[in-house]
């Protein structure tokens, strides 16, 4: 299995380009979020869904969009990147409400 | 407001000793408590889950203990190796209907010399 799939591992934007980060897993898992991961702080939640065709907000949805169409895929696009969207990006899945979440290896995102 | 504390903030340790880190939490509802540990440039893995009702978990040379009534949680590694440099996070689930939000600690920046 591989788990959770993130692509790009690396990107680098120009302020006010948009692109879409990817996030597959291949687990049947029903709950898939994305979170970004900023130095010294602790991971902060941006979008989630707890199933394909159901989204909702996170704490910091502010110049994101999702969608889920699938059950496999959760894609997160910037609409309008900004310097302050620099940051680490991960994709995790769970099974269940209260089981284990699975994260992928991340995407490391500059916006200049 | 939801929080997780983390200490130490980071630590140093000889390889074979053992250490302790600390999480302390206000988040309500409170689900479950679990810790990670995240490689550098890699993305954090599961090392425990825990529910109210449980006080302590291994897995292998990993230990975590909670304390409900206190909200205090700690992971206790022992016979450290050189591969248990890393950092510990700290993250407690908060139940609202369909989804558990995971509120998450900044990590215990732990390294493990020889």
């Amino acid at each position: 299995n591989a788990g959770v799939t993130q692509t790009p591992k690396f990107q680098v934007l120009k302020t006010g380009q948009s692109m879409t980060l990817q996030c597959a897993q291949d687990m049947n898992h029903e709950y898939m979020s994305w979170y970004r991961q900023d130095p010294g702080m602790g991971l902060r939640l941006i979008h989630y869904s707890v199933g394909a065709g159901i989204t909702d907000q996170g704490e910091v949805p502010n110049g994101y969009n999702v969608s889920r169409s699938t059950t496999e895929d959760f894609p997160l696009r910037l609409l309008s990147a900004a310097p302050s969207q620099t940051s680490v990006y991960f994709c995790a899945s769970s099974l269940l409400r209260d089981t284990e979440a699975f994260f992928g290896q991340g995407t490391r995102l500059t916006v200049v | 407001k939801n929080q997780v504390e983390q200490s130490p903030q980071s630590l140093i340790i000889l390889e074979g000793k053992n250490c302790t880190l600390q999480c302390n939490y206000t988040v309500s509802p409170f689900s479950n408590l679990r810790w990670y540990k995240q490689d550098t440039g890699r993305g954090p893995v599961s090392l425990t889950i825990m529910t109210f009702s449980e006080n302590t978990k291994s897995n292998g040379r990993y230990t975590a203990t909670l304390d409900a009534d206190t909200k205090q949680s700690s992971l206790h590694i022992t016979a450290s190796q050189l591969s248990d440099s890393a950092s510990y996070i700290c993250v407690v689930g908060s139940g609202r209907g369909g989804y558990n939000k995971l509120i998450f600690g900044a990590g215990t920046r732990l390294a493990v010399h020889p």
